[in-house]
């Protein structure tokens, strides 16, 4: 089954880090950019970053520069997010999702279920 | 930054009624080389991520309803629901993806009226 599946993610204080991971299952992983985006709870959804698929390439939202790391293991078809210097506004739903067609950026049609991740004291 | 801005931000139809949510792009997302506009629309339900409907602005997702279509041009893009099903209820969003950050509208949350 083609399938996204992240983990990861739980309560961690102000100022602390966690890293969240999306396992790939049923395509060629390493044939496709990857994209994590997030959902504070109630609002809309906010793109993060992206990364190539030899993972040369990396692009990332101002908000997350400097503070959040996107990576990948094609060996373990397993995409990542290490995340530094925790802030509250950082609690959300953090998703990876595919674009549709292998070596491109294009429109997203596959998306993981999402894990939480909460910042508070 | 690419700003995608939705309208309106809530929506109340009938049943059976038409619904039509509007996206702006601060700038144009065509590209002129194969003459598309990179604009996606996605629909969330509670508790769920987002799903893929309309892609190039007006292409359809294999499987979506036909009862959904996109249009537009410009820097302007509607979604339509041409007869408003109960399933229908759910947040929209448009998202373009000529630019990187790959920017989202803010959302509409569509409801039966």
């Amino acid at each position: 089954e083609v399938q996204l599946v992240e983990s990861g993610g739980g309560l961690v204080q102000p100022g602390g880090s966690l890293r969240l991971s999306c396992a790939a299952s049923g395509f060629t992983f390493s044939s496709y950019w990857m994209h994590w985006v997030r959902q504070a709870p109630g609002k809309g959804l906010v793109w993060l970053t992206r990364i190539k698929t030899d993972g040369s390439t990396i692009d990332d939202a101002d908000s997350v520069k400097g503070r959040f790391t996107v990576s990948r293991d094609n060996a373990k078809n397993t995409l990542y997010l290490q995340m530094n210097s925790l802030r509250d506004e950082d609690t959300a739903v953090y998703y990876c999702a595919r674009p549709a067609v292998a070596g491109t950026n294009w429109y997203f049609d596959l998306w993981g279920r999402g894990t939480l991740v909460t910042v508070s004291s | 930054d690419t700003v995608m801005t939705q309208s309106p931000d809530f929506l109340a139809v009938s049943l059976g009624e038409r619904a039509t949510i509007n996206c702006r792009s601060s700038q144009s997302i065509l590209y002129s080389s194969n003459n598309k506009y990179y604009l996606a629309w996605y629909q969330q339900k509670p508790g769920q991520p987002p799903k893929l409907l309309i892609y190039w602005a007006s292409t359809r997702e294999s499987g979506v309803p036909d009862r959904f279509s996109g249009s537009g041009s410009g820097t302007d893009f509607t979604l339509t629901i041409s007869s408003l099903q109960a399933e229908d209820v759910a947040v929209y969003y448009c998202q373009q993806y000529y630019y990187s950050p790959h920017t989202f509208g803010q959302g509409t949350k569509l409801e039966i009226k």
